[in-house]
């Protein structure tokens, strides 16, 4: 089974303030994911990546940065935190199209 | 409008017995993943089909790309079955993304 790591895997955020979630993956594949999970809307993908160094955005991409430093992390930034961004983030990988997405544990950010 | 629309939104079963899930797209799709999110949260991979029926224990699913729609069967439901399910829609295209339905609320009760 392909692993996928998030950390951290909780936090608790001020308004205002920034973000940093990251993601490790061991899997060598070359796509990776960013959704947001809220309740009653399933999962929502914020941005993706496809190679190192190059960061896509996704269907709800405002107020959210991403970096992929490396093949294995991908890290989602929230530079000015809001209260809209409560939800739970789960970062996926795959090696590419018609093949399954694998996902990591997800990340529980709650902004106060 | 939605592009994938998953029935029903929530479904109690009674221990030993089956139902089926069901997924309905707007438009014609590469593939379907299913997965179970369980009750710590995490999303766990129960098949993936670009056509066809796939079954794993007591769980089978078939994907119809012609009609575009895709669905869940669960037999002998277990009280571990309990969660709730997801199906996503592979459209293919460049960014190789997912996208999901909201889910049904699977709850197995003794």
């Amino acid at each position: 089974e392909a692993a996928v790591t998030q950390s951290p895997r909780s936090k608790v955020a001020v308004t205002g303030g920034k973000v940093t979630l990251s993601c490790h993956q061991t899997n060598n594949h070359d796509y990776m994911y960013w959704y947001r999970q809220d309740t009653g809307h399933g999962l929502r993908l914020i941005h993706y990546s496809y190679v190192a160094d190059s960061t896509e955005k996704g269907d709800i991409p405002d107020g959210y940065k991403a970096s992929r430093p490396s093949q294995e992390n991908f890290s989602l930034i929230l530079e000015l935190a809001s209260l809209s961004q409560t939800a739970v983030y789960f970062c996926a990988s795959r090696t590419g199209e018609g093949v399954t997405l694998y996902f990591g544990a997800g990340t529980r950010l709650s902004v106060l | 409008g939605d592009q994938v629309e998953q029935s029903p939104s929530a479904l109690s079963l009674h221990e030993g017995t089956g139902s089926a899930l069901r997924c309905n797209f707007t438009t014609t799709m590469r593939a379907v993943q299913w997965f179970q999110q369980n009750s710590r949260g995490s999303l766990i991979n129960l098949f993936y089909l670009a056509s066809g029926t796939k079954e794993n224990g007591r769980l089978k699913s078939t994907f119809n790309s012609k009609e575009s729609y895709s669905t869940l069967h669960i037999r002998d439901a277990q009280l571990e079955d309990s969660g709730t399910y997801f199906c996503a829609a592979d459209f293919g295209g460049s960014n190789y993304k997912l996208t999901f339905g909201k889910g049904t609320l699977l709850t197995v009760t003794p």
